[in-house]
């Protein structure tokens, strides 16, 4: 099956800095998706994004759906914007998401 | 529009109890799956639902199981509950089946004694 990889798996960032978080996948895929889960569990929706180039405020995506990875930038960060960063992808077999191990965001004022 | 509800949101059972989960999906959306999260092995798909049929199913034993209804709510189930069961359960909705956009729950945490 499709093999996820998202790395740093640890970032700790001053506030105001940005980061790029990286999500690499072994194979083609048809749905890409960048979740923020909240200290509660929630999956907060960032992006829907199996190819090309998205914004949303301080947020961005990219991906290189032929290269096979997705990038997520977060400019300026906040403390708000702490928490672990899934990337999960869909292949061509359906609906399944294969999530990769997240990446940990900690935001220190 | 409401999203995604699941109950309960939290649950504590005993060994070789029995469980049902419940997930009420966006309206409008028919798509229904699950999925568990666990320290150890992170967040893996359990099944999907899609016109109170199962699409496709995960790498799971036969005591995980599902259903949904006519009006696209789905109930997950555990039988026979093992200590490594306990998790966090969640369900997402999606429009159609394949390649959709999911929006996710809150989840069910659920512990087993």
């Amino acid at each position: 099956g499709i093999q996820v990889e998202q790395s740093p798996p640890d970032l700790i960032l001053q506030e105001g800095a940005n980061s790029t978080l990286r999500c690499n996948f072994s194979d083609s895929v048809n749905n890409l998706q960048w979740f923020h889960q909240n200290p509660w569990g929630q999956l907060i929706n960032l992006f829907y994004i199996p190819s090309g180039t998205k914004q949303n405020g301080r947020l961005s995506a990219t991906t290189v759906a032929t290269e096979r990875y997705s990038l997520l930038y977060i400019s300026s960060s906040q403390t708000t914007d702490s928490g672990v960063y899934f990337c999960a992808v869909g292949g061509q077999a359906g609906t399944a998401l294969i999530f990769g191990k997240g990446t940990t965001l900690s935001v220190s004022s | 529009k409401a999203g995604v509800t699941q109950t309960p949101r939290y649950l504590i059972k005993t060994r070789g109890q029995q469980v049902t989960l419940s997930c009420s999906p966006i309206s409008g959306h028919r798509s229904v799956s699950w999925y568990q999260q666990t320290p150890g092995q992170g967040l893996q798909f359990l099944f999907e639902y899609f016109s109170e049929t199962q699409r496709n199913k995960g790498n799971f034993p036969g005591r995980f199981s599902g259903r949904q209804f006519s009006n696209s709510r789905s109930e997950m189930n555990v039988s026979t509950l093992e200590l490594g069961d306990s998790a966090l359960y969640l369900c997402a909705s999606s429009r159609y089946s394949g390649s959709y956009e999911q929006y996710f729950g809150p989840g069910t945490r659920l512990t087993v004694t």
